[in-house]
């Protein structure tokens, strides 16, 4: 079965320090990877996908990821975090092909200012 | 536009109670899913549809059915309520699926307590 996991339940980091997140799947065929951060008490709204083309993948907020097809990963960075960045990030596969939409148990992130 | 909406907020049911939870979309978008987020366990699909009259299940689908008789409602229904369904559940829709790229806009979530 399909599966993902994020390494990283709890992370604290204080302002300023580089951020990454790690995201591995499981499964053998064609991907899209998303990553989604949900803000406390607002929906859960996308930060950056990865479909096809350049590996290194930019979102909003300064956010970027990378996937590494041989590794099946696809981590998340960002090189200085703030204190807005406060919030829960989950990883996301969908499988093409199937329309199913599989998450990570998410990673909650805590800035402290 | 009002994106995705849901109702209610809040409800606490008693075991074996029935109740439906609403999920509406106003953007014309295919593809409607329902999640439901649990502590250490992430968002688990439960039910997705591809367009109206189109429903499937998804990885958690036991205790939960639905229908998409309109591309903008996609209702979900707990038949008989057990305290395993305690749960916050999201609903969630994306404009085409001739790609599956396109981003997922979510709902603000139900939180539901079956006592």
């Amino acid at each position: 079965a399909q599966s993902v996991s994020q390494h990283n339940h709890h992370v604290i980091l204080s302002e300023a320090a580089s951020l990454e997140l790690g995201c591995n799947y499981s499964y053998g065929g064609t991907v899209n990877l998303f990553w989604y951060v949900q803000y406390p008490g607002q929906h859960l709204q996308l930060l950056l996908k990865y479909f096809s083309g350049d590996p290194l993948v930019k979102g909003i907020k300064g956010f970027e990821a990378e996937f590494i097809k041989s590794k099946f990963s696809f981590n998340l960075r960002k090189p200085s975090v703030q204190w807005s960045d406060t919030a829960e990030y989950f990883c996301a596969v969908n499988d093409i092909g199937t329309y199913k939409y599989i998450f990570g148990t998410g990673t909650r992130l805590k800035v402290l200012a | 536009n009002a994106g995705v909406t849901q109702t209610p907020k809040f409800q606490v049911l008693k075991t074996g109670q029935s109740m439906t939870l609403q999920c509406a979309q106003d953007m014309n978008h295919e593809y409607m899913s329902w999640y439901r987020q649990d502590p250490g366990m992430g968002l688990r699909l439960i039910h997705y549809s591809v367009g109206a009259g189109i429903t499937d299940q998804g990885e958690v689908p036991n205790g939960y059915n639905v229908s998409r008789s309109t591309t903008e409602d996609f209702p979900l229904r707990l038949l008989s309520a057990a305290p395993s369904q305690t749960s916050v559940y999201f609903c969630a829709s994306s404009y085409s699926l001739a790609e599956q790229t396109d981003t997922q806009y979510f709902g603000p979530g139900t939180r539901l307590t079956v006592l």
